[in-house]
C-alpha cells in the first residue's frame, strides 16, 4: 500500500525562526513529489520535485528530494505569521497523475 | 494561469436531498479532473478520477451510485452527492490536470465546497 508520512504533525515557532518539514514516502511507480500550502481553503501549489538533489527555491521557501532515501524536506527561513498553515506533501504515481497525500504538518508562527 | 473554480463554495441541505458541485478550469482545458474529500483534521482523500467523454473511475470504497460524476466538456466536471446524509458532510475539493498549457504540468485545485447535511 502506498504511504506518505509527514513529520512533525504540528509545529509552533516564533517569527524569524527557520523550520524544516519532512516527508517520507513508499509508493509504486513514483513520478514526482509535490508540496502544497493549505490555509482555510484548498491547497495551493508550492513545488514539484522529480529529480534527486536539485533544490527548488521560491523566496524564503526551498525544497529538495532524495529519491534514494525516499524523502523530501521543505525549509522555510525567517518565518512570518502569514506562513501559518497546513503544509501537505503528496506523491504523484505512475502515468495517471493520481496523488497520495500525507496527513500534513500544521505550522503555527507566533509573532 | 491554471485557475480552477468551484461552485458553490458552501452548501447546507436536508438529509435525503441531492447536491451538485461544479468544477471549472477557467483558463485551460482539462481532460482529467479529480475529486477529493477532506474531513476535519485529515488529509485529502481521492474519491474519483473524472475523464472527459468517458466514465469516471472511482477509488476503492467510494460508491459510484452515490457520488455521480459527469465530465461533459474539457472545462467542466460535476459531482452530485445523491440522497445526502449527515455523514456526507465534508469539504469537497476538485482539481484539474494542466497539460501542455505552458504552466507546471500538475494538478491545480479549486477552492473547495463545504457541504453540511442536516
Amino acid at each position: 500500500e502506498d504511504k506518505v508520512v509527514q513529520s512533525p504533525l504540528s509545529l509552533v515557532v516564533h517569527e524569524g525562526d527557520t523550520v524544516t518539514l519532512n516527508c517520507s514516502y513508499e509508493v509504486t511507480n513514483f513520478r514526482s513529489l509535490l508540496w502544497y500550502k493549505q490555509e482555510k481553503k484548498a491547497p495551493t501549489f508550492l513545488f514539484m520535485l522529480t529529480s534527486s538533489g536539485i533544490e527548488k527555491k521560491s523566496g524564503r521557501l526551498s525544497s529538495i528530494l532524495d529519491k534514494k532515501e525516499l524523502f523530501s524536506i521543505l525549509n522555510i527561513t525567517a518565518t512570518q505569521t502569514g506562513d501559518s498553515a497546513i503544509y501537505l506533501c503528496a506523491v504523484e504515481r505512475g502515468s495517471n497523475y493520481k496523488l497520495t497525500f500525507g496527513k500534513g504538518t500544521l505550522l503555527t508562527v507566533n509573532p | 494561469g491554471a485557475v480552477v473554480s468551484q461552485h458553490p463554495s458552501w452548501v447546507i441541505c436536508k438529509s435525503g436531498t441531492s447536491v451538485k458541485i461544479e468544477c471549472r478550469s477557467l483558463d485551460f482545458q482539462a481532460t482529467t479532473m479529480f475529486w477529493y474529500r477532506q474531513f476535519p483534521k485529515q488529509s485529502l482523500m481521492l474519491m474519483a478520477t473524472s475523464n472527459e467523454g468517458s466514465k469516471a473511475t472511482y477509488e476503492q470504497g467510494v460508491e459510484k451510485d452515490k457520488f455521480l460524476i459527469n465530465h461533459a466538456s474539457l472545462t467542466l466536471s460535476t459531482l452530485t452527492v445523491t440522497s445526502a446524509h449527515p455523514e456526507d458532510s465534508s469539504f469537497y475539493i476538485c482539481s484539474a490536470m494542466a497539460l501542455g498549457t505552458g504552466v507546471q504540468e500538475t494538478q491545480y485545485f479549486g477552492p473547495g465546497t463545504r457541504l453540511l447535511v442536516l
